[in-house]
């Protein structure tokens, strides 16, 4: 059993469009990261949110992290296909190991 | 951020042996990560290698199928022993960053056992 329930597992978008990625759990984290996957690279760092209620925005992208600490979400505005990608998010329960979610894959068409 | 050299990029290695992957980090670091990740889908921790102690590992993984060694503060090894085809995967390293909080990984290492 995932520690971090993330969906949807894929969504496939027009260029343009808005998505929206969630990451819910039942355990309270410290932090909550989220990365970017493409094929043959490991994952690269997007954000980490830290306390409750915390609203992050990097250009197009806007995150959130629960009041509760136990969810988070990812926004895309206006999706290009350079967004196109593995999503991951992942929860650090205060032991600075990392619990991931199941990922999502992003793919946008121009 | 820290950047991470990890090799090799991919292996294709006959049953029965043993393939050890090198991440070298250009700063140093106290903790560092070694996950296992099937194309498309989610990272599992593998063990955490801190510099000075042993590595502690994951229930389901255990020491004499994956030795780790962790030398200084800017590198580590992972070794996937005696392996089958069930330990074709990607492997990946990944190290904190204390400073900026964030966690920096290697490109991975895609290892197919036939």
């Amino acid at each position: 059993t995932q520690l971090l329930e993330q969906s949807p597992q894929f969504l496939s978008i027009q260029e343009g469009e808005n998505l929206t990625v969630y990451c819910n759990s039942s355990s309270v984290f410290s932090s909550l990261q989220w990365y970017r996957q493409e094929p043959g690279e490991g994952p690269v760092l997007l954000v980490t949110v830290v306390t409750g209620g915390e609203v992050k925005k990097l250009k197009r992208l806007t995150f959130q992290f629960g009041d509760a600490r136990k969810d988070s979400s990812l926004h895309i505005t206006a999706a290009q296909p350079g967004d196109t990608g593995l999503y991951l998010c992942a929860g650090d329960l205060n032991d600075y190991k990392l619990s991931f979610g199941a990922g999502t894959t992003v793919t946008v068409r121009a | 951020s820290a950047v991470i050299s990890q090799k090799p990029s991919r292996d294709i290695c006959q049953r029965g042996t043993s393939l050890t992957i090198q991440c070298q980090v250009d700063s140093q670091v106290t903790m560092m990560f070694w996950y296992r990740q099937q194309p498309g889908q989610s990272l599992t921790l593998i063990a955490t290698a801190n510099q000075g102690s042993e590595a502690t590992y994951e229930s389901g993984f255990v020491i004499d199928k994956f030795p780790i060694s962790r030398p200084n503060l800017t590198f580590s090894t992972l070794t996937v022993s005696n392996m089958s085809p069930e330990d074709s995967s990607i492997y990946l390293c990944s190290a904190l960053v204390r400073a900026t909080y964030g966690y920096t990984f290697g490109s991975g290492t895609r290892l197919t056992v036939v």
